[in-house]
C-alpha cells in the first residue's frame, strides 16, 4: 500500500501564481488534514475534512481553499500565492475513531518568490 | 477551544539516560485523544504513542511512555534509555472526537549526546 501520497514534493511559485497540492490516501480513511510546518511554529492545521464532500477550517485557513470530492483525495489550493505561504505542507489521514493515529504524507516543500 | 502547548523548544539528554518532554493541553471536551509523533531530520512523521482521556493507565510503547495527568491537563512523553537515533523533533497532538480536528504543539527538538 502506498499510504498517503502528496504531489508534488517540491515547487517554486512566483507571487500571485496559483497551484493545487494533491493528497491521496488508499486506506479508506474518513478524516483528512492539511498542515503547514514553519520553523518554531510546529504543525498548524489549515483545513480538514471528516468525510467525502465535507471540509472545515483549521487554525490558519486564510489564503487556502480545499476540496474533497472523492473520499481518497484531498486537494489544497492556493489561488494567489504569497511569500508568507512559503512552507512545508503535510497531508494526513486517519480513521474516524478517536484512538487511531493519523498517517502522514512525505511533505511538499513550497517556495513562493 | 483546543490548544496544545510544548514549552521546551530544545532539550539535551545524555545517551542511555531518560528524558521527559512536556506537553500541556486545553479542551472543554471530556473525551479526547492525545498523540506523540517523532520527526527525524529526514522529515517524515512517525507515530509513537496514544493516550485516551478515559484510559485508566498511562500508555506505554517500548521505550516510550506517556505520563498522563488529567487534572493538570498534561501528557508528557518519557523516553527511557535514550539512543542517538532518538535525536529528532517531537510533537504532541490532540484530537477531539467531536469534529475530528487534530492539532499539534510547537514541537521540542531533542538532541541525544554520546
Amino acid at each position: 500500500n502506498a499510504g498517503v501520497t502528496q504531489t508534488p514534493k517540491f515547487r517554486v511559485l512566483k507571487t500571485g501564481q496559483s497551484m493545487t497540492l494533491l493528497c491521496a490516501q488508499d486506506m479508506n480513511h474518513e478524516y483528512m488534514y492539511w498542515y503547514r510546518q514553519d520553523p518554531g511554529m510546529g504543525l498548524r492545521l489549515i483545513h480538514y475534512s471528516v468525510g467525502e464532500g465535507t471540509t472545515a477550517k483549521g487554525e490558519v485557513p486564510d489564503g487556502y481553499n480545499v476540496s474533497r470530492l472523492k473520499k481518497q483525495n484531498f486537494l489544497l489550493g492556493l489561488e494567489s500565492a504569497a511569500p508568507s505561504q512559503t512552507s512545508v505542507y503535510f497531508c494526513a489521514s486517519s480513521y474516524s475513531f478517536s484512538n487511531t493515529e493519523a498517517f502522514f504524507g512525505q511533505g511538499t516543500r513550497l517556495t513562493v518568490v | 477551544a483546543q490548544k496544545i502547548t510544548q514549552t521546551q523548544p530544545g532539550m539535551f539528554v545524555q545517551e542511555k539516560e531518560a528524558v521527559t518532554l512536556d506537553c500541556t493541553y486545553d479542551t472543554s471536551d471530556p473525551s479526547y485523544g492525545l498523540f506523540w509523533y517523532k520527526q527525524p531530520s529526514s522529515g517524515e512523521m512517525i507515530f509513537l504513542i496514544y493516550q485516551g482521556s478515559y484510559d485508566q493507565q498511562n500508555a506505554t510503547e517500548g521505550r516510550y511512555s506517556l505520563n498522563f495527568q488529567k487534572a493538570r491537563k498534561s501528557a508528557n512523553l518519557v523516553i527511557s534509555a535514550s539512543q542517538l537515533g532518538d535525536s529528532a523533533m517531537y510533537f504532541c497532538a490532540m484530537r477531539e472526537p467531536q469534529g475530528g480536528k487534530l492539532i499539534f504543539g510547537q514541537g521540542t527538538e531533542l538532541s541525544v549526546k554520546p
